[in-house]
């Protein structure tokens, strides 16, 4: 079963705009991971949050980290087209530091 | 680095066949990971290796499914037989010790007809 639930599923923006979607996990968590993945390609790692972290940066991304509300956002500044992936948190378990639990992913669209 | 490396990228059998899916980890890293995505399900962990010894195959479906890693550089995931709800793509990714963030493969898309 999955641990991560992304909001929205399906996100269809302007270019130059920003994305933003969110992650809610069930359990206590060791990190939280945000995950890209275009059509037909593998998943590409984008940035690890661990749980005494409320926010970090790369780029033009930037991640949230709510532990009381079991939540997470994932901001995308200044959208491009290349940035249309699907985009997938996993959350890592104390107790198995190995395994990533996805969600189901947000399909984002960004329009030229 | 050429990444994770997967092979076929597809493959098509019919139902009752075997079929091996093939990968080989990113130099240096010790973890091996095969997944499975399907629209139903998402993206599953089926198996993980450590040091080419199995540490977690609690997500291999049944006993249809089969996994090794001979050694550090080549890895196979083998189903027989197999059935049409087998269809979806399977990933395998590795990792260093840090387990910090997972390298995936491209994949490969399996239909079972």
């Amino acid at each position: 079963s999955q641990q991560g639930e992304e909001d929205p599923q399906a996100l269809s923006i302007q270019e130059g705009e920003n994305a933003t979607m969110n992650c809610s996990y069930k359990t206590s968590i060791n990190n939280l991971q945000w995950y890209r993945q275009n059509s037909g390609r593998g998943l590409v790692h984008l940035i690890l949050i661990r749980s005494n972290e409320r926010e970090k940066h790369s780029g033009r991304l930037r991640v949230t980290l709510d532990t009381s509300k079991k939540s997470s956002s994932l901001l995308i500044t200044a959208s491009r087209a290349a940035d249309t992936a699907s985009y997938f948190c996993a959350t890592v378990q104390p107790s198995n530091d190995y395994k990533l639990s996805f969600g189901a992913g947000t399909t984002v669209t960004v329009r030229a | 680095d050429a990444g994770v490396i997967q092979s076929p990228r597809h493959e098509v059998t019919e139902m009752g066949q075997e079929v091996t899916l093939r990968c080989k980890p990113i130099s240096g890293h010790n973890s091996l990971f095969w997944y499975r995505q399907t629209m139903m399900r998402g993206l599953e962990l089926l198996i993980y290796f450590n040091n080419n010894v199995p540490i977690d195959d609690s997500g291999m479906p049944e006993d249809r499914f089969s996994a090794k890693m001979p050694n550090a550089s080549f890895s196979t995931l083998k189903i027989q037989p197999s059935e049409p709800r087998d269809s979806a793509v399977y990933f395998c990714a590795s990792s260093s010790w840090d387990f910090y963030e997972q390298y995936f493969g491209p994949g490969t898309r399996l239909t079972v007809t």
